[in-house]
C-alpha cells in the first residue's frame, strides 16, 4: 500500500468550474498536508499546506483535511487554463523532514 | 532572494558511469532533500542533510549517496549507474524547524539524467 494515494486522471473541467482533487494517505501519524502544483517539465511549487481539521482558503484554493478518514482534497474555484498541471499531494509527520507524494492528478481545465 | 539552485540541468550519461549533481539552497535554509522522480514511480524521497549530517534516509541502494557542505550546499552522488536510473533529480530546501508543520520544501528545477 502506498503512503499517498491519488487518481492520477486526467481530470477534465471547463473554464470556470470547480475542480475536486482527492488524496488519501495510510499514516495515521502524518501531521502536515501538503498541495504541490507542477507543470510541466518544471518541477513543483507549493499551492498551500494545512495541518488542523476543516477547511483552509487561500484566493481561488480550499484545502480540505479530515485525520479521521485520512483525506485530504483540493477545490479550485474558477479554473482557469493555467491551472492545467499535475497537482501532488504530500503528507510528512512533525518530527521527521521526510515528505511523502502521491503521484499525483493531472488536470485539464478546457477553455 | 535567491531560490534552489541546481546544477547540472541536463546530463547524458552511459551505464557503469557514476555521476554527481550539486545543490545550492535557499539562503538560510539549513536542510536539503533530494528527490528522484520518475514517470513510473513518481516523486521519491532519497535523503535529507541538515547540519552536514543525514538525518532521513530512503529506500535507495547504496550506489546513491550524498553530502552536505558547512555553507549547507550539497551534493548527491550515484555510482555504476544502470538504465533505471534515468529520472529528473529535485534538490529542496526547507528552514530547519521541522517540527513545524508549516516547515514547506521550496524544489530546485531539477537535473535531468539519461542513462543510456
Amino acid at each position: 500500500q502506498k503512503e499517498v494515494e491519488q487518481n492520477s486522471g486526467p481530470l477534465s473541467v471547463p473554464e470556470g468550474a470547480i475542480a475536486s482533487l482527492n488524496c488519501t494517505y495510510s499514516d495515521r501519524g502524518s501531521q502536515s498536508f501538503f498541495w504541490y502544483r507542477q507543470y510541466s517539465g518544471k518541477s513543483p511549487e507549493l499551492i498551500m499546506f494545512i495541518y488542523s481539521n476543516g477547511d483552509k482558503e487561500d484566493g481561488r484554493f480550499t484545502a480540505q483535511l479530515n485525520k479521521a478518514s485520512q483525506y485530504v482534497s483540493l477545490l479550485i474555484r474558477d479554473s482557469q487554463p493555467s491551472d492545467s498541471a499535475t497537482y501532488l499531494c504530500a503528507v510528512k509527520r512533525n518530527n521527521f523532514n521526510k515528505f511523502y507524494f502521491g503521484s499525483g492528478t493531472k488536470l485539464n481545465v478546457k477553455p | 532572494k535567491a531560490g534552489v539552485t541546481q546544477t547540472p540541468r541536463y546530463l547524458i550519461k552511459t551505464r557503469g558511469q557514476q555521476v554527481t549533481l550539486s545543490c545550492s539552497p535557499i539562503s538560510g535554509h539549513r536542510s536539503v532533500s533530494w528527490y528522484q522522480q520518475t514517470p513510473g514511480q513518481g516523486l521519491q524521497f532519497l535523503f535529507e542533510y541538515f547540519s552536514e549530517t543525514q538525518r532521513n534516509k530512503g529506500n535507495f541502494p547504496g550506489r546513491f549517496s550524498g553530502r552536505q557542505f558547512s555553507n549547507s550546499r550539497s551534493e548527491m552522488n550515484v555510482s555504476t549507474l544502470e538504465l533505471g536510473d534515468s529520472a529528473l533529480y529535485l534538490c529542496a530546501s526547507s528552514l530547519a524547524n521541522f517540527r513545524s508543520g508549516a516547515n514547506v520544501l521550496t524544489f530546485g528545477a531539477g537535473s535531468r539524467l539519461t542513462v543510456l
